[in-house]
């Protein structure tokens, strides 16, 4: 039991460039939720998903773009990475009650 | 909106001793739920306790407590006997009992530290 299953755990883009994140969890929980932290800062919820085929924006949802075509999978991308977008990012899942967190993606923008 | 605050960025705490990480929220609901969450230098995200709105009874997990304080809208979490391995930063976080979304609201972390 894997868990929630985050690839990469680290990456180092060049502005402009895209990528995509992979949140993967074997529980079959409905709810999937992106996260992005910066010190000082907390955790700020990005997008998240109530079920398959649904997503809705978060807190600070500008510059990144998510997609849950399978259950079990919930994608983070950006399209055109700048700076401002250094940071931790964590997905988690959720059948209603209690959270599963990955361990993770730092993720740098030079 | 709901919002969390957690009012002290860094704590210090010697090591056996007991140490209160301080949490404030802001809600019009009346049920809803609070957490307490570890983040080691592992990055990983621990859930230390939890506390449901509807019960009156301070939730307890071993060393660590909650003094919950619904009117005043406080979560206070008491370390006990204070350890190395306590050495982390702490979020305090809040769920809506309903509703669709069922995020957590996260405050911005209190990084203890425990002196041996």
């Amino acid at each position: 039991n894997a868990g929630v299953t985050q690839t990469p755990k680290f990456r180092v883009l060049k502005t402009g460039q895209s990528m995509t994140l992979l949140c993967a969890q074997d529980m079959n929980h409905e709810y999937m939720y992106w996260y992005r932290q910066d010190p000082g800062m907390g955790l700020r919820l990005i997008h998240y998903s109530v079920g398959e085929g649904t997503t809705a924006k978060g807190e600070v949802p500008d510059g990144y773009n998510v997609s849950r075509l399978k259950k079990q999978n919930f994608l983070l991308g950006l399209e055109s990475a700048a700076p401002s977008q250094t940071s931790v990012y964590f997905c988690a899942s959720s059948p209603g009650y209690g959270y599963t967190f990955g361990s993770g993606t730092r993720l740098t923008v030079v | 909106a709901q919002t969390v605050t957690q009012s002290q960025p860094e704590m210090s705490v010697q090591e056996a001793e007991t140490v209160t990480l301080s949490c404030t929220y802001d809600t019009s609901e009346s049920d809803y739920y609070l957490f307490w969450y570890k983040q080691p230098p592992s990055r990983q995200m621990i859930l230390v306790i939890r506390q449901e709105a509807y019960k009156q009874q301070n939730a307890t997990e071993n060393r660590f407590s909650v003094n919950f304080q619904k009117a005043a809208k406080s979560f206070s979490l008491k370390i006990s006997d204070s350890q190395l391995g306590d050495a982390a930063m702490y979020f305090c976080a809040y769920r809506n009992y309903g509703g669709s979304q069922g995020n957590l609201i996260f405050g911005k972390g209190t990084k203890l530290s425990v002196k041996p």
